[in-house]
């Protein structure tokens, strides 16, 4: 399929369980990006990538871990998953617009869930 | 700070009317990007429109453009001849430098018929 693509689409996990959130990309966009929505706080940045293997914090890292060890895949992984950390999670890529400027796309998004 | 403000929690429209969804943002960067966005009920994000922080005239994209006043740091988005399909919520982003993305906290619209 083209454009980005995220999976699980839904996920229900346990307080201290890891879960890994993947993202992949078919454009070979450079920059990529997770987000979490949250109800009365719009979607905040957690992570972005401006290329492989080269990855810096957003606004709301702190119990998140990503790689990018291919330009396509941007995978998303919370080491020990807490209730705060319940949200939906969007992935996103940048890209140029034929007209001029950027244009963000975004994945259809993962709800999490942890118990 | 808040790098973005957007102040109208809700907003109600008739149809085929104008309506201005309104954004404010901070940043001392020279070079920043503003987008706005489109959440509908099923929860996808859909981009509307992009003002480059040097583009000299407003975005326009069909029934969609900004309002961009620069002194001002606002970005407002006016959607003309709204129909019911704009019912959603709408997001107002910045782009700032290469990598930081900031969003409002976003307009509930909904268009009365």
């Amino acid at each position: 399929d083209a454009g980005i693509t995220q999976s699980p689409r839904y996920k229900i996990t346990e307080t201290g369980r890891q879960v890994t959130l993947m993202c992949h990309q078919t454009w070979s966009h450079s920059y990529m990006f997770w987000y979490r929505q949250d109800l009365g706080h719009g979607l905040r940045l957690i992570y972005y990538s401006a290329a492989a293997d080269i990855t810096d914090k957003g606004e709301v890292p702190d119990g998140y871990v990503v790689s990018r060890s291919k330009t396509e895949n941007f995978p998303l992984t919370l080491e020990s998953a807490t209730r705060s950390q319940t949200s939906v999670y969007f992935c996103a890529s940048v890209g140029l617009r034929e007209g001029g400027g950027n244009e963000q796309f975004f994945g259809p998004g993962t709800r999490l869930t942890v118990l | 700070a808040q790098k973005i403000t957007q102040t109208q929690p809700g907003m109600f429209v008739q149809e085929k009317e104008a309506v201005t969804l309104d954004c404010t943002y901070d940043t001392s960067d020279p070079s920043y990007g503003l987008f706005w966005y489109k959440q509908p009920s099923s929860g996808e994000m859909i981009f509307l429109i992009y003002q480059g922080s040097y583009d000299q005239q407003n975005a326009t994209e069909g029934r969609y453009s900004l309002n961009f006043q620069k002194a001002r740091k606002s970005a407002n988005l006016v959607i003309s001849a709204s129909q019911l399909g704009d019912s959603a919520m709408y997001f107002c982003a910045m782009r700032e430098g290469i990598g930081q993305f900031y969003f409002g906290t976003g307009t509930s619209l909904t268009v009365i018929p």
